[in-house]
């Protein structure tokens, strides 16, 4: 069964530092990933996905992702975070016609 | 074009006592999808409608969840009788293709039962 790992539960990050949230996804077939935001008494946003193609995938918020398929990973990245980048981020992957979600990380930035 | 809109917003009830949660998906989005977060867990996958059809029910925890979708618009999720372990959030999403486009979420719903 497909299923997704965030390695980080909470990433404490200065402002105008860069930060990486990691996901790591198990599967034996083709994989659809995705990233999503919840912001603070909001519903999920979708920050970027992978579905094929270039394995640099650029999202909202200057947020970008690289889908490595050696290393099963597709971690999250900002070279820059500002306050309001706080926020929850879930990874997912689609199986079996579904969203299947990682645990969930939690960027707190400082300023 | 509107999104996503769940309600009620917060739900506290005590525990024995039904709860009823509606989601009004996009205009036009066949496939409508439930899903749960208890406190400290992932997001976990509730069930599928493809228009008034469950395509796929197999995230629905027990018999005290029913979840109806009469005319391929709205659907409801109905916890009776509620129990403390219930507590969540209840997220509802939808989308007009297939799930690798990717879904649209709705607020959610914060359940309580106390």
């Amino acid at each position: 069964a497909q299923s997704v790992t965030q390695l980080d539960s909470q990433v404490p990050v200065f402002e105008e530092a860069p930060v990486e949230l990691r996901c790591n996804y198990s599967s034996s077939v083709s994989v659809y990933l995705f990233w999503y935001v919840q912001y603070p008494n909001q519903g999920l946003q979708l920050l970027l996905k992978y579905l094929s193609g270039s394995t640099l995938v650029k999202g909202i918020n200057g947020f970008e992702a690289e889908f490595n398929k050696s290393q099963t990973s597709f971690h999250l990245r900002k070279p820059s975070v500002h306050i309001s980048d706080t926020a929850e981020y879930f990874c997912a992957v689609i199986a079996g016609g579904k969203l299947i979600f990682g645990q969930g990380t939690e960027l707190s930035v400082k300023p | 074009e509107a999104g996503v809109t769940q309600f009620p917003s917060h739900s506290v009830i005590e525990k024995g006592q039904t709860v009823t949660l509606r989601c009004d998906p996009i205009s036009g989005h066949d496939n409508l999808y439930w899903y749960r977060r208890v406190m400290g867990k992932e997001i976990k996958f509730l069930l599928h409608f493809v228009k008034e059809s469950k395509q796929d029910e197999s995230g629905m925890p027990n018999n005290r969840f029913l979840a109806e979708r009469t005319g391929g618009t709205y659907s409801t999720l109905k916890v009776q009788p509620a129990e403390l372990e219930d507590s969540g959030v209840y997220f509802c999403a939808s989308s007009f293709r297939t799930a690798s486009y990717g879904y649209t979420f709705g607020s959610g719903t914060r359940l309580t039962v106390v």
